[in-house]
């Protein structure tokens, strides 16, 4: 599995967009780039999914460079409940019939504050 | 019905207790995980199923045993446990190979061991 890496921690002020960058170097061919978002004592959630170029849903905008070699999560004027940890994935995600692992790296916790 | 449902949400039991934890999903996923987190570190993946057949263990030792006995249903035996075992402990459901390759994490159960 391909090794990520992103920013520790990062913070913003309310209603602010916030990017945030995910390093993956050695991302192969089949895989898929995959942000979660993590509150406290809960499960990780669903954000973004792409494989290149840029896609776009309710919630963010996730942009893939041409080489594929890192990604941007941009959160559009991020209120205090955008508050939690995101993480950044990436995997062959078709694989087998086997389900998908997710391999989860040490994440980027935001901050948002009034 | 995008739910998974993880009981009980809170469970203490010592060392030499056998006990199990719970998960329920209704959105015809065929694919299961069990995940276990410890404080202020990510997910690790511990078993997936698919097709209700065990895909993938993750070298977890034997006294945390999988079961699904159907589609919807997910059990994680516990026997023996120790104290570094405590952690919340998620469960997640897929499809097994479908666009987008998302999975739906539970709330957790948090254990913990004395």
């Amino acid at each position: 599995l391909a090794k990520t890496t992103q920013p520790i921690s990062m913070d913003s002020y309310e209603g602010q967009e916030v990017n945030i960058t995910c390093s993956h170097n050695n991302i192969a061919t089949n895989d898929y780039i995959t942000w979660y978002q993590q509150f406290p004592s809960q499960g990780p959630r669903f954000i973004i999914q792409g494989y290149k170029t840029k896609v776009t849903n309710e919630v963010a905008s996730l942009f893939i460079p041409a080489d594929r070699k890192s990604s941007t999560l941009s959160l559009p004027r991020v209120s205090l409940s955008d508050t939690a940890v995101y993480y950044c994935l990436v995997g062959d995600m078709v694989g087998s019939n086997s389900g998908y692992a997710l391999n989860f790296g040490k994440g980027t916790s935001l901050l948002v504050t009034p | 019905d995008t739910e998974v449902t993880q009981t009980p949400k809170h469970l203490v039991m010592g060392m030499t207790n056998k006990k199990s934890l719970k998960c329920e999903q209704h959105m015809g996923h065929r694919a299961m995980y069990w995940y276990k987190q410890k404080a202020k570190k990510p997910p690790e993946l511990m078993f997936v199923y698919s097709y209700e057949k065990l895909s993938i263990n993750e070298s977890v030792p034997s006294r945390f045993s999988p079961e699904c006995p159907n589609s919807s249903l997910l059990n994680l035996h516990l026997h023996a446990l120790q104290p570094e075992d405590s952690a919340l402990y998620l469960c997640a459901s897929s499809q097994v190979s479908e666009e987008p390759y998302e999975q739906y994490f539970g709330p957790g159960t948090r254990l913990t061991v004395t």
